[in-house]
């Protein structure tokens, strides 16, 4: 099927240092979603961007998507401990998602 | 809402033997999906249904594993008979369809099954 590359794989950040991960595709994408996975835990949806350029926040959190749909970054402004986590991209079509390998965010006290 | 409940939730097995997981999906969700999570292979895919028919079992890794929906609120994945590279976590979610009265095709995923095959 068609994937959904993100990198890195892994970042360790200090807390307060800022987090981002990237998600990209070959083809145009309809939309993206992102999920975090806390460790031991099961993936949780965070949200769906859709509109080419579209930019989301939620409070530390902001979500892009880039112009041509091909690709979508993750930021975290400020990490702290509770981010810590697994951060997948999934690419959606008709409501099946395809999921990227995820980022794996520590956070160094 | 209880969310998509999963059981059990940690299976310790022989190789060999039969392993039967058990998923109830969100009431009222038309989609239900089986995935398996490895360090190694990351997050696979295995079967999904729609209204409780299976509609892609693409990435069900052989005939081992079999997967049912005989109603809208209960599935089995079912791997017989067991092995060793058969460990992992074992997730199942569900998505509401705009049919169904969804919005975001989100997938709600339950607390997997962690699934050691000796």
């Amino acid at each position: 099927g068609q994937q959904v590359m993100q990198i890195p794989q892994y970042q360790h950040v200090q807390e307060g240092e800022d987090f981002t991960t990237y998600c990209n595709s070959s083809t145009t994408l309809s939309n993206i979603q992102w999920y975090k996975q806390r460790p031991g835990g099961h993936p949780v949806f965070l949200i769906q961007l859709v509109k080419s350029g579209e930019v989301k926040k939620q409070k530390r959190l902001t979500f892009q998507f880039g112009e041509a749909k091909k690709n979508s970054s993750l930021h975290i402004t400020a990490t702290q401990t509770t981010d810590v986590g697994t951060y997948f991209c999934a690419r959606s079509g008709s409501y099946i998602p395809t999921f990227g390998r995820g980022t794996s965010l520590i956070v160094h006290p | 809402d209880a969310g998509v409940i999963q059981s059990p939730r940690h299976e310790v097995t022989e190789m060999g033997q039969e392993v039967t997981l058990r998923c109830k999906p969100i009431s009222g969700h038309d989609y239900l999906f089986w995935y398996r999570q490895t360090m190694m292979r990351g997050l696979e895919l295995l079967i999904y249904f729609n209204n409780n028919v299976p509609i892609d079992d693409s990435g069900m890794p052989e005939d081992r594993f079999s997967a049912k929906m005989p109603n809208a609120s209960f599935s089995t994945l079912k791997i017989q008979p067991s092995e060793p590279r058969d460990s992992a976590v074992y997730f199942c979610a569900s998505t509401a369809s705009r049919l169904a009265g969804g919005s975001y095709n989100e997938q709600f995923f339950g607390p997997g099954t962690r699934l050691t095959v000796l």
